[in-house]
Parts: C-alpha cells; structure tokens; sequence
C-alpha cells in the first residue's frame, strides 16, 4: 500500500520561472492538501482538493495555483519566482467521507525548492 | 487571529520522561493533532485528541483541555531517535489544520 508520493524530491529555479510540483495520495484517501515549509517553521497550509475543487485556501498569493485530477493526484505550480518562495512543499492526503474529521493527513516526503 | 503557541526548543535525557506543552487560540475546533518530524523528512502522525482527557500509545502520550485551549505530549522512556521536530496542529471550524512552528526536542545521552 504506497503512500503518499511527491515528485520531484529536489528542484533547483531561477527568479521569474514557474514550477510544477506531483503529489500522488495514499490509496483509499480523496483530499489534498498542500504545505509550504520554511527551515525552523511549522507548515503553512497552501490549499487543499476535493472532487477536482479547490476548496480552502490559506494566505498565498495567485501566483500558487493546483489542480487535483479524477484520480485525486495534485499539481501546485507556481509561477514568477521569488527568492522567498525557497522552501520544502509538502503534500497530504486525506479521507474526507464520513467521520473523516479525526482521520489525520498523510504526508509524502515533499519537494524541496531552491530559488537562485 | 489563529494562533498556535509551542516552545521553540527543550532538552531531555536519555531514557526520562519530558512534556511539550501547546496552547492554541483557533476559530473553532474540530481536534488536535500531534506530529513528529525527523530533521529533512515528512511528518508523522502521532496523535488525535477531540475530547478533554489523556490518550495514550505505547511510550507517547497526549493531553488536551478545551476549556483552557491547552494540550501536552508527554514522551516516556526517551531515546535518542526521539530527537526530532515536535508540531502541534488545531483542526478548525472549517476542517482546516492550523499548525504551530513546531518544538525541537535535543535528547542526551
């Protein structure tokens, strides 16, 4: 039973490019969430997908844009980077059927993004 | 504002007991979820509390007061792979996680 899997582990960018970063949930799970996580910090939550649907989203700029697909895998692109936008970025999956607020999210490895 | 408040490192001795304490000011509150994060890896779930009182795993345990926005993780038997990032995360009125920056918790031998 895998669980959650990000891809790529490490991505190397300029200032002004655009990145896309996977994310693939744990089996059985339906909702992504997404975390950017500075050195030293807590995650900061992004967004989160359900049913193909953006459905929160925390304090991040348009440039942070996702997509979930009808296999519940996520994209987050970024676009016109910053030098601050260098962080790891997590994803978690979830279950968001019945009785699903007590069922914690999974984390994948995540994606650590370095802005030159 | 939601707010999430951890202590930013402790120390402990190998093979003690230590206490991390977390108190948090959310819009709602829909569970507290504790997680440990090994230095450049992935959080790990460790515990759910909903309801005021203990819940204990193995050598791992955690407690939560509503009425006083406050829940602690109390480690048993430390060892040295205990030393990792401890966060504390608030599900909120809208089933959104709120994190706090996380405890850095130093085992010596």
């Amino acid at each position: 039973d895998a669980g959650v899997t990000q891809s790529p582990t490490h991505l190397i960018k300029t200032r002004g490019q655009q990145v896309t970063l996977r994310c693939s949930p744990k089996s059985g799970h339906d909702t992504v969430s997404w975390y950017q996580q500075a050195l030293g910090q807590g995650p900061q939550f992004i967004f989160q997908y359900y049913e193909e649907e953006e459905r929160q989203r925390g304090n991040f700029p348009d440039r942070f844009s996702g997509h979930q697909f009808p296999n519940y895998s996520s994209e987050l692109n970024v676009n016109a980077l910053l030098l601050g936008d260098s962080a790891l970025y997590l994803c978690a999956s979830s279950f968001s059927g019945q009785g699903a607020s007590n069922q914690p999210q999974h984390f994948g490895d995540g994606t650590r993004l370095s802005i030159l | 504002g939601q707010n999430i408040d951890q202590p930013t490192e402790m120390t402990a001795t190998e093979g003690a007991i230590v206490q991390i304490n977390c108190t948090y000011q959310t819009s709602g509150f829909n569970g507290l979820f504790w997680y440990q994060q090994h230095a450049g890896e992935a959080p790990t779930f460790l515990s759910y509390n909903v309801l005021d009182g203990l819940e204990e795993k193995g050598r791992f345990s955690s407690f939560l007061s509503r009425s006083k926005g406050y829940s602690y993780l109390l480690l048993k038997e430390l060892q040295m792979t205990d030393s990792a990032s401890y966060l504390c995360a608030v599900m909120d009125s809208n089933y959104q996680l709120i994190w706090g920056a996380g405890t850095k918790l130093i085992i010596k031998p």
